[in-house]
């Protein structure tokens, strides 16, 4: 079945310590990309990646890393995590390898990240 | 700044009618439009998209695109109470970066 996985589905950690959120796509797709969604913010972009060795800013990346090593795996790395990263994390991939126009996202089922 | 307009709602509509869903976009180098639906707590799910001007249809879905007026819309027919959910517009625009707007919650009454 064709989907990107996240894991964990939810995970509630302390200030400071470091954690990973992994993601995984078995499409053989292109493009990855992070976003967080927040009450009354929506879907706003942390980083993606046009391809492998390849990744760029978002609209909110402070506080994140990504990498991307191979084509199907995106994790997301918070060094320190603090509070206000608190949120709902999806993971997103698309084919884009033609810049297709009508490629769309498809996500994965989100990480509910609490931060105390 | 590239932006995706909707209107947050909540949209309340009776069960049986139709709801309409609109957005509007900055970029007018955009390239392809995109209705997502999204269940609380849940993934978006894609819906529709359009890239050409005019109307789509799928099912009780039609996406309707008017690129001189940088508006796009989604109109769902005899609508039911799980069409209860929050609808993204997202656009494509001429970087290829994909925006989203802030959603539009849809309440379907029975």
């Amino acid at each position: 079945e064709a989907q990107v996985t996240q894991n964990p589905r939810y995970l509630i950690t302390v200030t400071g310590k470091k954690l990973t959120v992994t993601c995984s796509q078995n499409m053989n797709h292109e493009y990855m990309s992070w976003y967080r969604q927040d009450p009354g913010l929506g879907l706003r972009q942390i980083y993606y990646s046009m391809n492998v060795e390849v990744t760029d800013k978002g609209d909110v990346p402070e506080g994140y890393k990504v990498s991307r090593k191979e084509k199907r795996n995106f994790p997301l790395i918070l060094e320190s995590p603090s509070p206000n990263q608190t949120s709902l994390y999806f993971c997103a991939s698309s084919y884009d390898r033609d810049w297709s126009y009508n490629s769309p996202l498809h996500f994965g089922n989100g990480t509910r990240l609490t931060v105390t | 700044q590239k932006e995706v307009e909707q209107n947050s709602g909540p949209l309340s509509v009776p069960e049986g009618a139709i709801a309409s869903l609109n957005c509007t976009y900055s970029d007018r180098g955009s390239q392809s439009f995109f209705w997502y639906r999204q269940y609380s707590g849940k993934s978006p799910e894609l819906i529709m998209f359009i890239y050409s001007n005019g109307d789509k249809e799928d099912g009780r879905f039609t996406a309707q695109l008017n690129k001189a007026s940088q508006y796009v819309s989604l109109l769902i027919r005899d609508s039911q109470p799980s069409d209860s959910a929050t609808y993204l517009c997202a656009v494509r625009d001429r970087d290829d970066k994909i925006i989203f707007g802030k959603g539009t919650r849809l309440h379907i009454l029975p």
